[in-house]
């Protein structure tokens, strides 16, 4: 069990340039989630897969931004015309994904930390 | 709406002297409780969770909480601190639209 897996590690942009992350799930975990941290904050949920279903979506994922988790494997998440906001932690996070979600751990990767000059 | 509170963004403890991170939740129906931590540069991993059942809650490296309904509170303890210790807490909810709220942190300082 090789745990969640993302890359690349650091991403450094400029402003208006497309940027995109990917995630590597714990093998044969189901439920796929994204969250954004930003400094000194706790993380924030953006969104989540059950497979390859987009099943829930937060306020904060504007049009800019757009999770795909194509045949329920690994995801994606592109940020399209960045801007300095965007400038965050983005974290993957897996869980098994056969009981509620309330009772499943979730087992976060180590980030993505983006940068937007 | 579910959301958790916690209380003091730094702690700091002296080596062996005891870890108590404070944690209030609000919430409508029956939480379900998480605490986290994470090291820097590294992502988060579950010390411990509350779901149903015995208020009081044992997790890993020697942490535990204690659900208490009357006080809304699901604060973390550990009776002697280590080194190894040192780093960003958070506490989280299960909300009603089943997605993890997490609090601001509770960075903790440990001192030889």
């Amino acid at each position: 069990d090789t745990g969640v897996s993302q890359n690349p590690r650091h991403k450094i942009t400029k402003r208006g340039q497309n940027v995109t992350f990917r995630c590597d799930p714990i093998s044969e975990h189901n439920r796929l989630y994204w969250y954004r941290q930003t400094l000194g904050q706790g993380p924030e949920f953006l969104t989540y897969f059950q497979n390859e279903a987009q099943l829930e979506k937060s306020r904060l994922l504007s049009d800019r931004f757009s999770a795909e988790r194509p045949k329920g494997s690994f995801s994606t998440l592109e940020i399209q015309r960045t801007e300095q906001g965007d400038s965050a932690m983005y974290l993957c996070a897996s869980s098994v994904g056969r009981a509620p979600i309330e009772e499943e751990t979730q087992y976060f990767g180590p980030g993505t930390r983006l940068l937007v000059l | 709406a579910q959301s958790v509170t916690q209380l003091g963004s730094h702690v700091s403890v002296s080596e062996g002297a005891l870890v108590l991170l404070r944690c209030n939740y609000s919430s409508s129906v029956p939480p379900y409780l998480f605490w986290y931590v994470q090291y820097p540069n590294q992502g988060l991993q579950l010390l411990l969770k509350y779901t149903t059942g015995a208020t009081l809650v044992k997790g890993i490296n020697g942490f535990e909480a204690e659900f208490k309904k009357s006080e809304t509170s699901f604060h973390l303890t550990k009776p002697s601190a280590h080194m190894s210790d040192a780093a960003e807490y958070f506490c989280a909810v299960i909300t009603g639209f089943q997605k993890l709220v997490f609090g601001t942190g509770t960075r903790l300082l440990v001192s030889p």
